[in-house]
């Protein structure tokens, strides 16, 4: 597709639901990260893929949070037993071989509050 | 370990005004530096960034910024701001691997 683009773009869900967030990257992109942006702040970094395996998921909060790239093409970002401080914007970018220092092209991310 | 800081929240100008916005960053390794734009409800786009080529980048949209190893900064200028340069800026290091680290923001304002 011409960008990255991610579903859905809000969902409100309740404490101790589960969520499932995708994110579709540019065609031909080999990487793709993940990142959560809370109310005021920068993206932070969760989880980046090379590929269909995860390369580094050292940003992962904790293990309610879980990602997957099964084909090396969509990714879903899920959250089990969601709390209230997980509600922020999720952001998906992806570049074309993750190359150190290689640009980012980020989605419009997906607004999420849980209740 | 590597981190940036944005030293300015927010900053003010005029239309037709210089823009300053400031980052200074720590890096373990040779950095490769980002500004990133956010505007409401839309997707990071990215200014400019540096990879160890010239010092002086330059961007989309009249920005350009300074990569001053000596001071550790990476300042975002424009020499005349538009209505349609408000938004949030942010500066981002990423050393030898993927891990990008953001600033926490500069919302610049453009005022008629």
């Amino acid at each position: 597709g011409a960008g990255v683009s991610q579903t859905p773009s809000n969902k409100v869900t309740e404490k101790g639901k589960y969520v499932e967030l995708r994110c579709d990257p540019i065609s031909g992109h080999t990487a793709l990260y993940w990142y959560r942006q809370s109310l005021g702040q920068g993206p932070e970094f969760l989880i980046y893929f090379q590929g269909t395996g995860a390369a580094d998921d050292s940003g992962l909060p904790n293990d309610r949070f879980f990602a997957v790239r099964p084909e090396g093409s969509v990714s879903t970002l899920k959250i089990q037993r969601t709390e209230r401080g997980d509600s922020a914007v999720y952001l998906c970018a992806s570049s074309l071989t993750g190359t150190p220092g290689g640009t980012q092209y980020f989605g419009p991310g997906t607004r999420l509050l849980v209740l | 370990a590597q981190s940036v800081t944005q030293l300015d929240s927010h900053v003010s100008v005029s239309e037709g005004t210089p823009v300053l916005l400031r980052c200074n960053y720590s890096s373990s390794y040779s950095p490769s530096l980002f500004w990133y734009v956010q505007h409401p409800n839309k997707g990071l786009q990215l200014l400019l960034k540096y990879t160890s080529a010239a010092t002086l980048v330059k961007g989309i949209n009249g920005f350009e910024a300074e990569f001053k190893k000596s001071e550790t900064s990476f300042h975002l200028t424009k020499p005349s701001a538009h209505m349609s340069d408000a938004a949030e800026y942010f500066c981002v290091v990423s050393s030898n691997n993927n891990d990008m680290r953001f600033g926490a923001g500069t919302r610049l304002t453009v005022k008629p």
